[in-house]
């Protein structure tokens, strides 16, 4: 079974400052990776996806993330935070056998210091 | 185009009663997930509708069931309702397959008393 595991529950940084989110993920055969960012209130928007090919993605709102597969990590980054990036973001692996099913990490959350 | 509309955004039940959930998803898309967010268990999957069929389930009991409808409109039902089904509800849509981005509704918060 597909599982996907955020080791750090919150992180705090500076605004300005870089930020690295961790995701490990298991999943038996090449998976579908994703990054989704949740402000209170709110629904889930996605950040950036992986398929295949380049292992570097770029995303939504100056994000992108690494696909590792020796380490079978999807780490999310930004070179300079901002204090609206202040949220919870989960990472997600999804199927690849057909159909939208998406299992998430528990998520961690983000609060950017002034 | 609209998102992925929600109804209702807030509901308070109690133990025992049913529920029904609304989700319209965006226009064109065909396929529609409801997920259960809960500080405890988090983000969980309950099943995918595609084409008014299911196409995925979670691993939810039988209390949890939902439906497509020719519009793609979906709704999801609980019945005999428990204090530990309180949660944030939340639908996303998208075109067909799972490389299409799902886009999610806001989400139902349901309280259970």
């Amino acid at each position: 079974a597909q599982s996907v595991t955020q080791p750090d529950i919150h992180i705090t940084v500076s605004e300005g400052a870089s930020l690295e989110l961790r995701c490990n993920y298991s999943y038996g055969a090449t998976p579908y990776l994703f990054w989704y960012v949740q402000s209170p209130g709110q629904g889930l928007q996605l950040l950036l996806k992986y398929f295949s090919g380049d292992t570097l993605v770029q995303g939504i709102k100056g994000f992108e993330a690494e696909f590792k597969r020796s380490q079978s990590s999807f780490n999310l980054r930004k070179p300079s935070v901002h204090w609206s990036d202040a949220a919870e973001y989960f990472c997600a692996v999804g199927t690849t056998g057909g159909g939208n099913k998406l299992t998430f990490g528990t998520g961690t959350q983000l609060k950017v210091e002034l | 185009k609209a998102g992925v509309t929600q109804t209702p955004r807030y509901l308070i039940k109690t133990r025992g009663q049913q529920v029904t959930l609304s989700c319209s998803p965006i226009s064109g898309h065909r396929s529609v997930s409801w997920y259960q967010q809960t500080p405890g268990q988090g983000l969980q999957f309950l099943f995918e509708y595609f084409s008014e069929t299911q196409r995925n389930k979670g691993n939810f009991p039988g209390r949890f069931s939902g439906r497509q409808f020719s519009n793609s409109r979906s709704e999801m039902n609980v019945s005999t309702l428990e204090l530990g089904d309180s949660a944030l509800y939340l639908c996303a849509s998208s075109s067909v397959g799972t490389r299409d981005e799902q886009f999610f509704g806001p989400g139902t918060r349901l309280t259970v008393l």
